[in-house]
């Protein structure tokens, strides 16, 4: 089975830039989507296509996808960012994955 | 603007089969762009892929759950639905109904979830 590896927690200071990974065997050559979900409430893509975003959503969300590494950047952090983000890709075996989860914390 | 609306019983029995239903509004579920999908998550946890439907009919479902699950859709009512069989503790969660885009298999519009509950 195709497992995604996302780290528990990632702190930022408002203003500053938010990294969150996604780590996979030879993701980069996956298309990796990536979800907003904060409490009480379903998730909202953010990413599609590795680095597309929604209408709607800001483009201080980008994202990027080489090697075994996607990464979710946030740029200028706000307090509403604040959330859990998931990675999700497709996989010929595992079909649908989803990450474990990454809770942003906003310091 | 498309919406998902979960419905369905909050509280199941162990051994009993879980049954939900996803009503689309805002769209046709007819459309062959899309699937229609159940994602489930337990409370504090992650997010768990149940399994998909196309409106041929044609499902997919995760192989952890392949056995206990059934996904059927019911084009006149715009509606697809859910039937998680041998249901036990370990299947407690919010259940999402979500629309997935069938070239990139991403999500773009979820339900807003209904928590089921199995216990006696």
């Amino acid at each position: 089975s195709y497992v995604l590896t996302q780290p528990p927690s990632v702190s930022v200071a408002p203003g500053k830039t938010a990294r969150i990974t996604c780590g996979g065997n030879n993701i980069g050559s996956k298309s990796v989507h990536w979800y907003q979900q904060k409490p009480g409430q379903a998730p909202v893509l953010v990413i599609y296509y590795d680095s597309d975003r929604p209408s709607g959503i800001p483009e201080r969300f980008s994202g990027s996808n080489s090697g075994n590494t996607a990464t979710l950047t946030i740029s200028r952090v706000e307090a509403g960012d604040e959330a859990d983000y998931y990675c999700q890709v497709w996989d010929s075996s595992s079909d649908q994955v989803f990450g474990g989860g990454t809770k942003l914390t906003v310091l | 603007q498309v919406q998902l609306q979960e419905s369905g019983p909050g509280l199941v029995k162990p051994s009993q089969t879980l049954s939900l239903t996803c009503t689309v509004s805002g769209g046709s579920i007819s459309s062959g762009s899309y699937y229609w999908s159940w994602i489930r998550q337990p409370a504090g946890k992650g997010l768990e892929w149940i399994g998909r439907i196309y409106t041929s009919g044609s499902t997919n479902y995760n192989p952890s759950l392949k056995s206990r699950v059934t996904i059927s859709v019911d084009t006149s009512k715009n509606q697809f639905s859910l039937k998680l069989s041998s249901v036990t503790a370990a299947d407690t969660a919010v259940y999402y109904c979500a629309r997935g885009l069938a070239a990139g298999l991403y999500f773009d519009y979820w339900g807003q979830g209904t928590l089921v509950t199995v216990s006696s």
